[in-house]
């Protein structure tokens, strides 16, 4: 079954530096998602994405983050000057049609620590 | 915005047990409802979903029933065996024709399974 990849695992950073967090979606989906997850708390949707562009976002979603197709089959998520309450497990998610309701498959996650 | 309320936090059940999880949700435009089942460090992986169009469906062990008029969904676990202890979140969407909505999700429900 085609799953959606996230890298990497995990992510150690210092506070201040940038960091890129990287998706590749299911190879057919067309609609591409970036959730959180702070530990031991409900998941949290950042922004969707499609057609080249940002269709929804979150009010977490601020201009420190943004998101970014750059090629085919990548879906990165940028964090431009990171701080200790990014820490949390990012989430990549994509759909095939939005207008059947299709479900999100989530991929495994990348866990970001900010030091 | 879509807001959903999630309970109980913790249930524990014994083996072979039914458990049952509840959701409100606060948009009455939301019309699609997932759930995932998310263990220790891993993805959220959906398990069952429902539309709007529907009251009620069932794969297996696992079933939703979705009331539109009073806003609540449930998850409904039954003869549950040990594999089946996780945190389970639910979730609400509404689609908006305009884009890639995103889910708002529970808090998650961490359901036991006692030997």
């Amino acid at each position: 079954e085609p799953e959606v990849t996230q890298t990497p695992s995990h992510q150690v950073t210092q506070m201040g530096q940038e960091v890129i967090l990287r998706c590749v979606p299911i190879s057919n989906h067309l609609y591409f998602y970036w959730y959180r997850q702070i530990l031991g708390q409900k998941v949290e949707f950042l922004v969707s994405f499609y057609n080249n562009e940002i269709s929804e976002k979150s009010e977490i979603f601020d201009d420190q983050f943004s998101v970014e197709r750059p090629d085919g089959s990548n879906f990165t998520l940028k964090i431009r000057s990171t701080k200790l309450e990014d820490s949390a497990m990012y989430f990549c998610a994509s759909s095939d049609q939005m207008d059947l309701n299709q479900p999100q498959h989530f991929g495994d996650g990348t866990r970001l620590s900010i030091l | 915005g879509e807001n959903v309320e999630q309970h109980p936090s913790t249930l524990s059940v014994q083996e072979g047990d039914s458990a049952v999880i509840k959701c409100t949700y606060s948009d009455s435009a939301s019309n699609y409802f997932p759930w995932y089942k998310q263990e220790l460090g891993k993805r959220p992986q959906l398990i069952i979903d429902i539309r709007s169009n529907v009251g009620e469906k069932k794969d297996q062990r696992i079933a939703v029933t979705l009331n539109k008029t009073a806003k609540h969904f449930s998850l409904h676990i039954t003869e549950t065996q040990p594999e089946d202890s996780a945190v389970y979140f639910c979730a609400a969407r509404m689609y908006s024709g305009g884009g890639a909505d995103g889910l708002t999700f529970g808090k998650g429900t961490h359901l036991i399974i006692q030997p």
